[in-house]
């Protein structure tokens, strides 16, 4: 079945330190992709989507681009803050019925 | 729009008593999913709805589970009895629908924070 995969964490950095989290997937058809974020006793909130090959999706200053070719959605950030301190979670959506399957979540840190 | 509403936001009950869940959807979405999440198994879908019917239950972990969507703008997930191992955050979510299946964004709430004791 769909899965995804994410890098284990938890990723600790320090303020303005580059951020990748990696994101592979396996799926049938041709997914839609999601970066999710969890802050400390909050639900999730959408972060960035894109929605076909070679779609890069983007939100306060972070990136992520679909790419069939290597099956992956790696998420970036060029200069963390200490507020980006949360729960990522990378998920892919059956187009047809809406259903997402979410990675296991990595958790970031960032020290000031 | 104020989003999706859930309540209670925290519980706790004994091992045993039932216990309801609440979910508002954002209004005009017409599918509505509910999670549970815990460190052990992580995010995992239960259920959910389309146009108020459920679509794929395969999610819902035993009979002690189940869920109801009497109208567009209202679900519950009831719990009996109650069982410690069920401790968890359960979140609502919905969605649109578009003509022709596709789904767009699942927008999450806050979460029920349950402790079965």
């Amino acid at each position: 079945g769909d899965s995804v995969t994410q890098m284990e964490g938890p990723v600790t950095l320090s303020e303005e330190a580059c951020l990748t989290i990696n994101c592979t997937y396996t799926a049938t058809g041709y997914p839609s992709l999601f970066w999710y974020v969890q802050y400390p006793g909050e639900g999730l909130q959408l972060l960035l989507k894109a929605t076909k090959a070679d779609d890069k999706g983007s939100n306060k200053g972070f990136e992520a681009t679909y790419r069939k070719e290597t099956t992956s959605f790696h998420l970036e950030k060029g200069s963390v803050q200490v507020s980006d301190s949360a729960v990522y979670f990378c998920a892919l959506s059956d187009r047809n019925t809406g259903k997402l399957i979410f990675g296991q979540g990595t958790t970031l840190q960032v020290k000031p | 729009d104020a989003g999706v509403i859930q309540s209670p936001r925290h519980e706790v009950t004994e091992m045993g008593q039932e216990v309801t869940l609440r979910c508002k959807p954002i209004s005009g979405h017409n599918s509505l999913f509910w999670y549970r999440q815990t460190m052990m198994r992580g995010l995992e879908l239960l259920i959910y709805f389309n146009n108020n019917v459920p679509i794929d239950d395969s999610g819902m972990p035993e009979d002690r589970f189940s869920a109801k969507m009497p109208n567009a703008s209202f679900s519950t997930l009831k719990i009996q009895p109650s069982e410690p191992r069920d401790s968890a955050v359960y979140f609502c979510a919905s969605s649109m629908a578009l003509a022709g299946g596709s789904q767009e964004t699942q927008y999450f709430g806050p979460g029920t924070r349950l402790l079965v004791l």
